[in-house]
């Protein structure tokens, strides 16, 4: 299994520009998330989603939209990029069954620098 | 507010010794904790979780301690190895449904040979 794949790795905007992080997981888990990692700090919660066509803010969710039509997918838009949202962003998945852990799988990351 | 936070930011042990990374949480209707690594350039790896009716759990090299009466959590790391070497976060989840997770800052281990 492939589990939670990111694209693209790595990318450069320019301020005022639009992107979409893509992220797509093919371990039929229902929820799925993005965060974001600032240098040295912890991950904050952009937005998450229990299942298709479902997604709720999380932390941090200003400047951003998800959209959830699949199981598979959870997409990451960014509308007008500002240097704050220079980062790296993790998308996860995991299971809602409460029988097992809720321990999130991660993609490798999006490393995103608006300049 | 409620958090998640870790007492060191680098932690440096020699190979072979035991590690031990702590963490403060405040919430005490806290029911779950997770422990993560983070290699440099990759996304957190699941190591080991632990719920709030427990004390202790054991993995492979690896145990995690949970003192709900100071809420405290901690992570031994048993005969430390350079691919230890990485970072590591508490997670705790939250409610409010769909398993969302709160993570720590996190403590850089660094392994000195």
């Amino acid at each position: 299994n492939a589990g939670v794949t990111q694209t693209p790795k790595f990318r450069i905007l320019k301020i005022g520009q639009s992107m979409t992080l893509q992220c797509a997981q093919d371990m039929n888990h229902n929820y799925m998330y993005w965060y974001r990692q600032d240098p040295g700090m912890g991950l904050k919660l952009i937005y998450y989603s229990v299942g298709a066509g479902i997604t709720d803010k999380g932390e941090v969710p200003n400047g951003y939209n998800v959209s959830r039509s699949t199981t598979e997918d959870f997409p990451l838009r960014l509308e007008l990029a500002a240097p704050s949202q220079t980062s790296v962003y993790f998308c996860a998945s995991s299971p809602r069954d409460r029988a097992t852990n809720y321990g999130y799988t991660f993609g490798s990351g999006t490393r995103l620098t608006v300049v | 507010g409620e958090s998640v936070g870790l007492h060191l930011p680098t932690l440096s042990v020699q190979g072979g010794d035991n590690s031990i990374i702590n963490c403060a949480y405040s919430n005490s209707a806290s029911d779950y904790f997770i422990w993560y690594k983070q290699e440099s350039g990759k996304g957190p790896q699941f190591i080991i979780d632990i719920r709030s009716n427990m004390d202790k759990r054991q993995g492979q090299r690896v145990t995690v301690l949970l003192n709900k009466t100071v809420k405290h959590l901690s992570l031994q790391i048993a005969a430390t190895q350079p691919g230890d070497s990485a970072v590591y976060f508490c997670a705790e989840k939250v409610g409010g449904g769909g398993n969302k997770l709160t993570f720590g800052t996190g403590t850089q281990l660094k392994v000195e040979l």
